[in-house]
């Protein structure tokens, strides 16, 4: 069965250090999303993409976070400047229509 | 932002008991999902729901859609070892474009055996 896929599984980052979390979704997939969850903590919106642009962002998605779809087949998270509360479990998702999310098995950073 | 308001936040329970869980929001939504999530996993898709009023099930999971649209609620029938994780519920306003969806901070089931 398809399945979204992300890497690293775990990312150490110093404090101030750039960091790109990528993510293959499943290859037939239109929209693209990234949630993040802090440890013990619920799912949190970040971001969608559609059509090579971002649909939505949530207020956390702030200046330091971009995306990209450098290919067909990849979809990166960039963190310019890491900070100390960044340390989550970042969860790649995607889907064919807008209503679900299939999600990956995330990246955990942890930040130093 | 929208909030969903998920009970209980855990539950221990026998196994071959019966559970029930539910979420509520004081906004509509028009897309209520339920997800599974294992320790270092990520949520697994378990019940989607697009209709006011839908009742639909997957297995020994029945999952429905408040007619109000601002609340939905999950059972899960004759509990098993492996039903043990955390559940959340997940709504969607599809007030256009891709919106993100609003997970409820989920309910931690753990079963005796």
């Amino acid at each position: 069965e398809p399945e979204v896929t992300q890497t690293p599984s775990h990312q150490v980052t110093q404090m101030g250090q750039e960091v790109i979390l990528r993510c293959v979704p499943i290859s037939n997939h239109l929209y693209f999303y990234w949630y993040r969850q802090i440890l013990g903590q619920k799912v949190e919106f970040l971001v969608s993409f559609y059509n090579n642009e971002i649909s939505e962002k949530s207020e956390i998605f702030d200046d330091q976070f971009s995306v990209e779809r450098p290919d067909g087949s990849n979809f990166t998270l960039k963190i310019r400047s890491t900070k100390l509360e960044d340390s989550a479990m970042y969860f790649c998702a995607s889907n064919k229509g807008p209503n679900e999310a299939f999600f990956g098995q995330g990246t955990r950073l942890t930040v130093v | 932002g929208q909030q969903l308001n998920q009970s209980p936040q855990s539950m221990f329970i026998q196994e071959g008991e019966d559970v029930s869980m539910n979420c509520t929001s004081s906004s509509i939504f028009n897309t209520w999902l339920w997800y599974k999530q294992e320790p270092g996993e990520g949520p697994v898709l378990l019940i989607a729901l697009y209709k006011a009023g839908e009742l639909t099930s997957n297995g020994r999971l029945t999952a429905q859609f408040g007619i109000t649209r601002k609340d939905s609620f999950l059972n899960i029938s004759a509990s098993i070892p492996s039903d043990v994780g955390i559940y959340f519920c997940a709504g969607r306003n599809s007030g256009g474009g891709a919106d993100g969806l609003t997970f409820g901070k989920g309910t931690h089931l753990i079963i005796q055996p």
